[in-house]
Parts: structure tokens; C-alpha cells; sequence
């Protein structure tokens, strides 16, 4: 089983910072990563695959770098509509995981 | 329009059965591998299980044995069949769709709660 942590656990910003989350793995990966939003009652939406490419649709303000075992999501310029939870996940082997998630909240 | 509708939930004695659905459009269902994902209230997410275009199938430790993840192309229909149940297996349920090219999951499911409980 591969293990993930995600830090920090919760991330107080204001509007127009630049955010950084990171993501560890417990061994290499490759660059098959992704992360996720979500908000309150929602379902998780994807943002970006393959550890640095952008769904589409998805804001340029958001982009993923890294490979092997460390990963970090950044936020450019963070906007109101990004204040939610944020979730890595490895699809290199089964079981497939998920970090624990960063909530990033207004400060 | 992709869309994934999940059914089925709702509460269930400890040790017991539960069958949820979910029934997938837009997009041709057979040709993609679909997975469950659940999350209980406050926590995050938990991979469940996963089903491949061929029915392979794979599950975490937490689930194996007790959870069997089936799909139903002519229905364009995914499951989850869920035995001995246990209250840590209360949470919302989401099927989600692998992306072409196994590049993350691209879309999901508004969720099914499942409560285990007596």
C-alpha cells in the first residue's frame, strides 16, 4: 500500500496569495498523480492529472509539478471560489489512495 | 452531457446488505473502468473499490471479502454489493469514471449515503 501525506492540513490565506500544497509519497509514483477540489456537500472535482496537467476547463491559476515522491499543487492567485478542500491521489498500483486533504480557508 | 446518478443508499443494521447503483449516460460506459469512492462525514476519501472494461475487479483491504463491485453495460449500469456491514462503513458513497488514459478520476457521482447502524 502506498502511503500519502499532505501538508499543511489546513491552509489560512486571503484572496490574491499564492498557495502551495504538498503531497508525499510513501514510494515513487512516477507522475501518476492527481488532485481534486471539493467543496461542502460536494462531489470532488478534478483539477489536475498526471501530476502536472491541467483538466480542462480548469483555471490557470491552479498548476501541479513533481515526480517520484513529492508533489506540490500551487494556487496562483487565489480566488473566493477556492476556499475548499484539497485531495492528492496515486493511480500508479492498486490500492488507489487519497491524502489526507488541506482545507484552505479565508484568513 | 457526462452524468453519474448513484442510488441505493440509505440505513442498514450492522451485519447487514446493501446494493447501491449507479447509472451512467453521455458518454459510452462500457469502454471506461468505474470505481466507487466513499467518504464519511468530516473525513476524507477512501477508494472502495474498482471495476476494468474487462470486469477485472480490485478493493482495498478495508472492503475485500465483504464489498463486490459489478457493471452492467447493456444498462449502462455500475454497482456496489455491500455484505456485513459495519459502522465504520457509514459514509457517502460516490461512483466515480476513470479518465482515458487512466489519468485520474475526470468525473463522479453526487453521492449515496449509506448509515450503518442499529
Amino acid at each position: 500500500v502506498i502511503w500519502m501525506t499532505q501538508s499543511p492540513s489546513l491552509l489560512s490565506a486571503s484572496t490574491g496569495d499564492r498557495v502551495t500544497i504538498s503531497c508525499r509519497m510513501s514510494q515513487g509514483i512516477s507522475s501518476y498523480l492527481a488532485w481534486y477540489q471539493q467543496k461542502p456537500g460536494k462531489a470532488p472535482e478534478l483539477l489536475i492529472y498526471a501530476a502536472s496537467t491541467l483538466q480542462s476547463g480548469v483555471p490557470s491559476r491552479f498548476s501541479g509539478s513533481g515526480s517520484g515522491t513529492d508533489f506540490t499543487l500551487t494556487i496562483s492567485c487565489l480566488q473566493s471560489e477556492d476556499f475548499a478542500t484539497y485531495y492528492c491521489q496515486q493511480y500508479y498500483s492498486f490500492p488507489f489512495t487519497f491524502g489526507p486533504g488541506t482545507k484552505v480557508d479565508i484568513k | 452531457e457526462v452524468q453519474l446518478v448513484e442510488s441505493g443508499g440509505g440505513l442498514v443494521q450492522p451485519g447487514g446488505s446493501l446494493r447501491l447503483s449507479c447509472a451512467a449516460s453521455g458518454f459510452t460506459f462500457s469502454s471506461y473502468d468505474m470505481h466507487w469512492v466513499r467518504q464519511a462525514t468530516g473525513k476524507g476519501l477512501e477508494w472502495v473499490s474498482a471495476i476494468g472494461t474487462a470486469g477485472d475487479t480490485y478493493y482495498p483491504g478495508s472492503v475485500k471479502g465483504r464489498f463486490t463491485i459489478s457493471r452492467e453495460n447493456a444498462k449502462n449500469s455500475l454497482y456496489l454489493q455491500m455484505n456485513s456491514l459495519r459502522a465504520g462503513d457509514t459514509a457517502v458513497y460516490y461512483c466515480a469514471r476513470a479518465a482515458s488514459g487512466y489519468d485520474g478520476f475526470d468525473y463522479w457521482g453526487q453521492g449515496t449515503l449509506v448509515t450503518v447502524s442499529s
